[in-house]
């Protein structure tokens, strides 16, 4: 059963406007959570984070915001730009024990 | 830095040969995770190392499946014998700690198992 899911393999946005993408949770031991973006044939490079005991985190033009009662986290991107295409991976970690666990990501594509 | 470091990018073998894959983590970091990449199951943390040592392999789909740390520069992921359905995208991290710590990842490395 998947423990960090991201319901929407795709997401097609206009360039200047805002991009949204969502992630859910399941485990509630889970108390640190990562944006990470991938361009095709790279690594996962890190985006922005957010500690359980946060509820907004901001850096530059990306916000994370997590609802800890809905567990819930999403990432803003605005405004968005042509290199903001790639895929965005949500993951998560609990306690400092374990090593993360990833959504199946969103590709996210921005139009000109 | 040059970053994480992973041979080979791409590796092509037939059903039942022995896979090595390798990996050099950054400089300093006292932690090596391998993630592997799949269609149907996205990044999926395989096994991962705190200062050369295993602490979980919880991950590691089966015996065919090993990994070793010899030191503080180097991992190996060896998978023998290959099939088909370890075709997949074999990533390796690496991070300074381990919790609130980012992890900084290779390349990855493509394997086809025909």
């Amino acid at each position: 059963d998947q423990q960090v899911k991201q319901n929407s393999p795709s997401l097609s946005v206009q360039e200047g406007r805002i991009s949204i993408l969502n992630c859910d949770y399941t485990n509630s031991m889970f108390d640190y959570f990562l944006w990470y973006k991938k361009y095709p044939a790279e690594g996962p490079t890190f985006l922005i984070s957010i500690s359980s005991i946060k509820d907004k985190n901001e850096d530059g033009r990306f916000t994370v915001f997590l609802n800890k009662s809905a567990k819930h986290l999403s990432l803003h991107i605005v405004p968005s730009q042509p290199g903001d295409s790639a895929v965005y991976f949500c993951a998560a970690q609990s306690g400092g024990a374990d090593g993360l666990t990833f959504g199946k990501g969103t590709h996210l594509i921005i139009q000109p | 830095d040059a970053g994480v470091i992973q041979s080979p990018r791409h590796e092509v073998t037939e059903m039942g040969q022995e896979v090595t894959l390798r990996c050099k983590p950054i400089s300093g970091h006292d932690y090596l995770f391998w993630y592997r990449q799949t269609m149907m199951r996205g990044l999926e943390l395989l096994i991962y190392f705190n200062n050369n040592v295993p602490i979980d392999d919880s991950g590691m789909p089966e015996d065919r499946f090993s990994a070793k740390m010899p030191n503080a520069s180097f991992s190996t992921l060896k998978i023998q014998p290959s099939e088909p359905r370890d075709s997949a995208v074999y990533f390796c991290a690496s991070s300074p700690g381990l919790e609130g710590d980012t992890q900084y990842f290779g390349p990855g490395t493509r394997l086809t198992v025909l």
